[in-house]
């Protein structure tokens, strides 16, 4: 089956620990992306990649880091400087066409800081 | 700041009624994309409309978009239980690789 996927689907962290998010696509996308969504709100940018070895900011990357060492993967780390960091993560991908440029998104990781 | 508003942020109905949603979007675009998204899911795409096309069909959606107004409205038709989730529309300004998601109509359809 193609698609994306996330994994864990829930995550409990302690409050000054760092954790990391995987996010797999077996698309061929070129393009990733990590969006983060509060309760009730719509998704907010974290960061995106266009191709491998190579990442942008979003709107809110701080306390945030990212690698993009193979295509496939795009793993999200939450480390201790984000100071509110209990959310619902979803990550995305996109191939690049001139007739679609549909985001296809991951089932979401649930964070929770205890 | 979100590109793109919904309106309304909460709709209930009745199965078999129409449903509205509408965006509002700030800057010029070159799409408009909705997506649905059920409690605690990911997004699934529903619908991209161009900013030269004024009215999309795909079964029972329909989407139009309006540029003058920086507008689009996307209507659900004879709706089921089964269209209870939240809907979102995003923008992309330039066909590039950004979306800009507006905060969403919770859409609950009652049996």
């Amino acid at each position: 089956d193609g698609g994306i996927t996330q994994s864990p689907k829930y995550l409990f962290r302690k409050e000054g620990q760092n954790v990391t998010l995987s996010c797999e696509q077996n698309l061929n996308h070129d393009a990733m992306y990590w969006y983060r969504q509060d309760p009730g709100q719509g998704l907010r940018l974290i960061y995106y990649s266009q191709i491998v070895n190579d990442f942008q900011k979003g709107d809110i990357a701080e306390g945030y880091s990212v690698s993009r060492e193979k295509k496939e993967s795009f793993p999200l780390t939450v480390t201790s400087a984000q100071k509110n960091p209990t959310a619902f993560y979803l990550c995305a991908s996109r191939g690049f066409s001139r007739q679609n440029n549909e985001q296809f998104f991951g089932p979401g990781t649930r964070l929770t800081v205890l | 700041s979100q590109q793109g508003e919904e309106d309304p942020q909460a709709l209930s109905i009745q199965e078999g009624e129409n449903a509205t949603m509408n965006c509002s979007y700030k800057t010029s675009i070159n799409n408009l994309q909705w997506y649905r998204q059920n409690s605690g899911r990911g997004l699934v795409h529903l619908i991209l409309i161009r900013s030269n096309e004024r009215e999309k069909h795909s079964g029972r959606l329909r989407v139009t978009l309006d540029t003058s107004k920086k507008s689009s409205s996307l209507l659900i038709t004879a709706s089921r239980a089964a269209d209870t989730a939240s809907y979102f529309c995003a923008t992309d300004v330039n066909a590039g690789n950004m979306l800009t998601f507006g905060g969403g109509t919770r859409l609950m359809v009652k049996p």
